[in-house]
């Protein structure tokens, strides 16, 4: 039973386009989202967090939007670059514990084509 | 500042054999955790380590196991390998428990 997912295994996105990367969560006690980038044979990469006091986190070209009430956040890229061609997996937690135990979705490969 | 390094990075080993798979935190980081990434299953967490203690465990049997030194470095072990073991192992550290967490480049094993 998968507690947060990530319906759309691949996206495709023209150069200096936006990206919308999606995630849904089933578990109300996620109080903390992240993102993490990976490129192959690298570790994840963190991007960005949101908490759920918040619905919305901007860093640069990258910001998240969290929908409580749908059980939904996304991952926006402005404008979209070929080096942010990756792979790209939405996480959560319940933050009154730990950090540690990430549960993370299956990930969503963005190819952004110059 | 170094990141969180793995070691080895490639292992291949044949069932029922054993292996330990090391990991090096940020310095000053003191909790680490442990995932397996398979194209089936995806990234699921093993278990975390602060303070030498383990402090929560996934849903994995018990031939695997881990502990962390007083230096904060941290190792996995699993026993009897199995071809479903077969996975991307990948450790990640923070500053204390509920901090952000940052991945190591991930050990390689394939079990034959």
């Amino acid at each position: 039973d998968q507690q947060v997912k990530q319906n759309s295994p691949s996206l495709s996105v023209q150069e200096g386009r936006i990206s919308i990367l999606n995630c849904d969560y089933t578990n109300s006690m996620f109080d903390y989202f992240l993102w993490y980038k990976k490129y192959p044979a690298e570790g994840p990469t963190f991007l960005i967090s949101i908490s759920s006091i918040k619905d919305k986190n901007e860093d640069g070209r990258f910001t998240v939007f969290l929908n409580k009430s749908a059980k939904h956040l996304s991952l926006h890229i402005v404008p979209s670059q070929p080096g942010d061609s990756a792979v790209y997996f939405c996480a959560a937690s319940a933050r009154g514990g730990s950090q540690g135990n990430l549960i993370f979705g299956k990930g969503t490969k963005l190819s952004v084509k110059p | 500042k170094a990141g969180v390094t793995q070691t080895p990075r490639y292992l291949i080993k044949t069932r029922g054999q054993q292996v330990t798979l090391s990991c090096s935190p940020i310095s000053g980081h003191r909790s680490v955790s442990w995932y397996q990434q398979t194209p089936g299953q995806g990234l699921q967490f093993l278990f975390e380590y602060f303070s030498e203690t383990q402090r929560n465990k996934g849903n994995f049997p018990g031939r695997f196991s881990g502990r962390q030194f007083s230096n904060s470095r941290s190792e996995m072990n699993v026993s009897t390998l199995e071809l479903g073991d077969s996975a991307l192992y990948l450790c990640a550290s923070s500053l204390d428990m509920r901090e952000t967490q940052y991945f190591g480049p991930g050990t390689r094993l394939l079990v034959l």
